[in-house]
């Protein structure tokens, strides 16, 4: 039974390119959340997804930062135009319907921008 | 506005030492709590929650964690640490009706010395 599955791993981009981060839930689990973790800080909440909806992006900044959660596939954070100020881990997790307020984290994607 | 505090950042303890992490949150309404724990180079896992009744949680690999409502505060405990709790631990707290969306404390890197 597998966990909640990232990638890649790790990414390093070029500032000014574009960075996808895929994210596979748990299976059962249709809710997805993504978090951010700066160098020497917490987790900081970005947005929460249900399959083809966007619940929660309070956490996601205005600008070139996008979420999706298809009916198919892997939820994605795409991330246009990076600058050095993204680079970060970027934590997965997915929680199921009746959730119990638990979620599940995957081994997160770490993004480098050069 | 809501947040949840780890005072201590760093926390270097000899192995059999005993351990005490704090959390507080800043939130007069109904909280779910949790902490998580990081090993290097590992995703998140969950070692403990609490939703209601019993204050002391047990948890996995002999942590427990007490909650105090009246200090808003959810410190966790071991007995006697070992060397392969070297980790970083985060408090994460579900303020309300967040969804499950968790607010995570700014962590706390554990080293144990053997």
């Amino acid at each position: 039974n597998a966990g909640v599955m990232q990638n890649p791993r790790h990414l390093v981009r070029r500032r000014g390119q574009e960075a996808r981060l895929r994210c596979s839930p748990m299976k059962g689990h249709s809710h997805v959340y993504w978090y951010r973790q700066l160098p020497e800080e917490g987790l900081k909440f970005m947005v929460y997804l249900q399959k083809e909806n966007i619940i929660d992006e309070s956490g996601m900044p205005k600008e070139r930062f996008s979420a999706e959660f298809p009916k198919e596939g892997p939820s994605i954070l795409r991330i246009q135009q990076v600058v050095r100020g993204d680079s970060a881990a970027y934590f997965c997790a997915s929680s199921s319907p009746s959730g119990a307020n638990v979620l599940t984290f995957g081994a997160g994607s770490r993004l480098t921008v050069l | 506005a809501q947040s949840v505090s780890q005072h201590n950042h760093h926390v270097i303890l000899s192995e059999a030492a005993s351990l005490e992490l704090g959390c507080n949150y800043s939130y007069g309404g109904t909280v779910n709590l949790f902490w998580y724990v990081q090993y290097p180079g590992q995703h998140l896992q969950l070692l403990l929650k609490y939703f209601s009744g019993d204050p002391l949680v047990k948890g996995i690999k002999g942590f427990e964690a007490e909650f105090i409502k009246s200090k808003f505060s959810f410190n966790l405990r071991k007995p006697s640490v070992q060397w392969s709790d070297t980790a970083e631990y985060f408090c994460a707290v579900k303020m309300g009706n967040a969804g499950n969306m968790l607010t995570f404390g700014g962590g706390t890197r554990l080293m144990v010395k053997p």
